[in-house]
């Protein structure tokens, strides 16, 4: 069955440390790969997407993702991370034209 | 972002009522997608309509659930004698006529149905 797994569901960093949420993806098919986020009350916020290309993808607010085809992975890193990157992060895999698959969510908390 | 609005936020019924989830999507978006996240899981897929069409209901709970894109006004999803386990939040999403594979699909602020 088609899935995606996020295996870290709470992260606690302190400010300027270095994050890496990982996102592994079982599909056998071309997919679609984007990272959102949420901050508290507000909607899902597109962070970055892979559709093909450089594997390496940059998004907003200095994140990023590798694509690795052969390890099924997508993670999301970023060098130092800030007080108001506390939010819950969201792994998806898009399969065909419009359904996404979604993982389970991590929840970072970046003290002050 | 001007973008897909839901409505309520938050949602409270009681075992038994009828709860109405509303969706506007964005301005020239023709597709609407509702997903559910339930406690402790990612956002599952429910139901994929466009304009006057349930296009893919596959994620739908058989009983109960049913969606609707009107020509005119919001998206609606209904809930008929809710239960405690339909305690979740409620996404939807809006992507514009084009399907191609590089289509993204924009979010709302989802609706928190909380049934007591």
């Amino acid at each position: 069955a088609q899935s995606v797994s996020q295996h870290n569901h709470h992260v606690i960093l302190s400010e300027a440390a270095s994050l890496e949420l990982g996102c592994n993806y079982s599909y056998g098919g071309t997919v679609n790969l984007f990272w959102y986020v949420q901050y508290p009350g507000q909607h899902l916020q597109l962070l970055l997407k892979y559709f093909s290309g450089d594997p390496l993808v940059k998004g907003i607010k200095g994140f990023e993702a590798e694509f690795i085809k052969s390890k099924f992975s997508f993670n999301l890193r970023k060098p130092s991370v800030q007080w108001s990157d506390t939010a819950e992060y969201f792994c998806a895999v898009k399969t065909g034209t419009y359904k996404y698959i979604f993982g389970t969510g991590t929840r970072l908390k970046v003290l002050a | 972002n001007a973008g897909v609005m839901q409505n309520p936020r938050h949602l409270v019924r009681r075992r038994g009522q009828e709860a109405r989830l509303r969706c506007s999507p964005m301005k020239g978006h023709s597709h609407v997608y509702w997903y559910r996240q339930l406690p402790e899981e990612g956002l599952k897929f429910m139901v994929y309509l466009q304009k006057e069409n349930i296009i893919d209901e596959s994620g739908m709970p058989k009983e109960r659930f049913s969606a609707e894109f009107p020509k005119e006004g919001p998206s609606i999803l209904r809930i008929q004698q809710v239960v405690r386990g339909d305690s979740a939040a409620y996404f939807c999403a809006s992507s514009p006529p084009d399907r191609g594979h590089a289509i993204e699909a924009f979010f709302g602020q989802g609706t928190r149905l909380t049934v007591v």
